[in-house]
């Protein structure tokens, strides 16, 4: 069965660092999202494409937070530099269509130290 | 702003009974309402999707209300497994039914005992 691909599965690093987390769609869907989830709470949307175009990243922070998806397939979103408090649960998601089921990875756990 | 609000305390209930989770949400009107569960450490994982015109929707031992009058949302699971234990999101999609935008609730951990 098709998966969403993460990596790193954790990452620890110190603040003011950088650091970058790669998402692999399932095949064909052309709608990918990222979110952020503190422990305790539902995840948030930081960013939503659809193919390489975004469509909604109005929750991310983007004096920190940058995201790209150049041929429309896999992801990259970068934090620098990071800070204590985005220490949490940052989740990729996918679907084939908008308004759609969605299929969640397995997650990247950043401790910020 | 929408707001949304799932059952805030973890609900204990005994095998084979009926686990009812809610999911109440105010000043918003979604075209549709989406289920997930999340075990630990993991991604959450899609169970149900119920729009605004259907007013409940089953798969297997698992039922959604969606009651827009009320803005609140019913998920039951039957006859309850240990397997069963995880946390539980609601989701509340767009209003214009366009977009792909969830704004998901804080969760409900359930614990099923054998």
């Amino acid at each position: 069965e098709a998966e969403v691909a993460q990596s790193p599965r954790y990452k620890i690093t110190e603040k003011s660092q950088a650091v970058a987390f790669w998402c692999d769609p399932i095949s064909g869907h052309a709608t990918l999202y990222w979110y952020r989830q503190i422990l305790g709470q539902g995840p948030e949307l930081l960013v939503q494409f659809q193919d390489e175009s975004v469509v909604d990243d109005s929750q991310l922070p983007k004096d920190r937070f940058s995201a790209e998806r150049l041929k429309g397939v896999d992801s990259t979103l970068k934090i620098q530099p990071a800070e204590l408090g985005d220490s949490a649960m940052y989740l990729c998601a996918s679907s084939l269509y908008l308004a759609d089921e969605q299929f969640f990875g397995p997650g990247t756990r950043l401790t910020v130290l | 702003s929408q707001k949304i609000e799932q059952n805030s305390e973890a609900l204990n209930i005994q095998e084979g009974k009926t686990a009812t989770l809610t999911c109440n949400y105010t000043n918003y009107s979604p075209a549709y309402l989406q289920w997930y569960r999340q075990d630990p450490g993991r991604g959450p994982v899609f169970l149900l999707l119920i729009r605004e015109n259907e007013k409940e929707k089953r798969k297997e031992r698992l039922k959604v209300t969606f009651d827009t009058t009320l803005k609140q949302s019913l998920f039951h699971i039957t006859a309850s497994q240990p397997a069963d234990s995880a946390t539980y999101l609601c989701a509340l999609g767009p209003s214009n039914n366009q977009g792909g935008k969830l704004i998901f609730g804080q969760g409900t951990e359930l614990s099923v005992k054998p």
